[in-house]
């Protein structure tokens, strides 16, 4: 079975542009969530998602925000970025609301 | 505010040694714990979790110990192998849903 995938690897955007990442969750996974590491750094909480609805959300400002479709995928939207919203974005799926993440190799996005 | 701490950010080990990495937390609300491994330009890989009602749980050579107490838990690794050189987080929850991460301890096992 596929992993949690993610797209695109790797993205170079400007300060004050918009950005769009993806995830795809290990097959039957109803849960997605984002975290963002920046270096020498845990995962950082973003966002989780669960049947489509909004279940947590961590300590980002309103720049930050998602969803999930109907087949689990998820987007994450950062708008107006900043030169400190250069990290790595994970994504993580599981099979329920509550348990252990399995994560997508990332995202990492340089703001320049 | 660090809730979960990872306060060595490196330890070696010869092969076949015993591998112990800590991890202290702050929140006495934190139910379920769980240890990642990390290689580079790879997201972070499941290891072993642990709920609050246990403090053991072993799963072959990898042993988490949970002091709810001291609000600590411990990832032993036995033998340690040089496959195991990565970086190990520990990761803590209330009730399974936020995870907050520390900030990672770098393992590398000395062939």
């Amino acid at each position: 079975d596929a992993g949690v995938t993610q797209s695109p690897t790797h993205l170079i955007k400007t300060r004050g542009q918009h950005v769009t990442l993806r995830c795809s969750p290990i097959s039957g996974h109803k849960s997605v969530s984002w975290y963002q590491q920046v270096l020498g750094q845990g995962p950082q909480f973003i966002f989780q998602y669960y049947e489509k609805e909004e279940r947590g959300r961590g300590n980002f400002p309103d720049r930050f925000s998602a969803r999930q479709f109907p087949n689990y995928s998820s987007e994450l939207n950062v708008n107006a970025l900043l030169l400190g919203d250069s990290a790595l974005y994970l994504c993580s799926s599981s099979p329920a609301r509550y348990g252990e993440q399995y994560f997508g190799p990332g995202t990492r996005l340089t703001v320049t | 505010d660090q809730q979960v701490k990872q306060n060595s950010p490196s330890l070696s080990v010869q092969e076949g040694r015993i591998s112990i990495l800590n991890c202290d937390y702050t929140n006495s609300m934190f139910d379920y714990f769980l240890w990642y491994k990390k290689y580079p330009a790879e997201g972070p890989t499941f290891l072993i979790s642990i709920s609050s009602i246990k403090d053991k749980n072993e799963d072959g050579r990898f042993t988490v110990f949970l002091n709810k107490s001291a609000k600590h838990l411990s990832l032993h690794i036995v033998p340690s192998q040089p496959g195991d050189s990565a970086v190990y987080f520990c990761a803590a929850s209330i009730t399974g849903n936020q995870f907050y991460f520390g900030t990672g301890t770098s393992l590398t096992v000395i062939p």
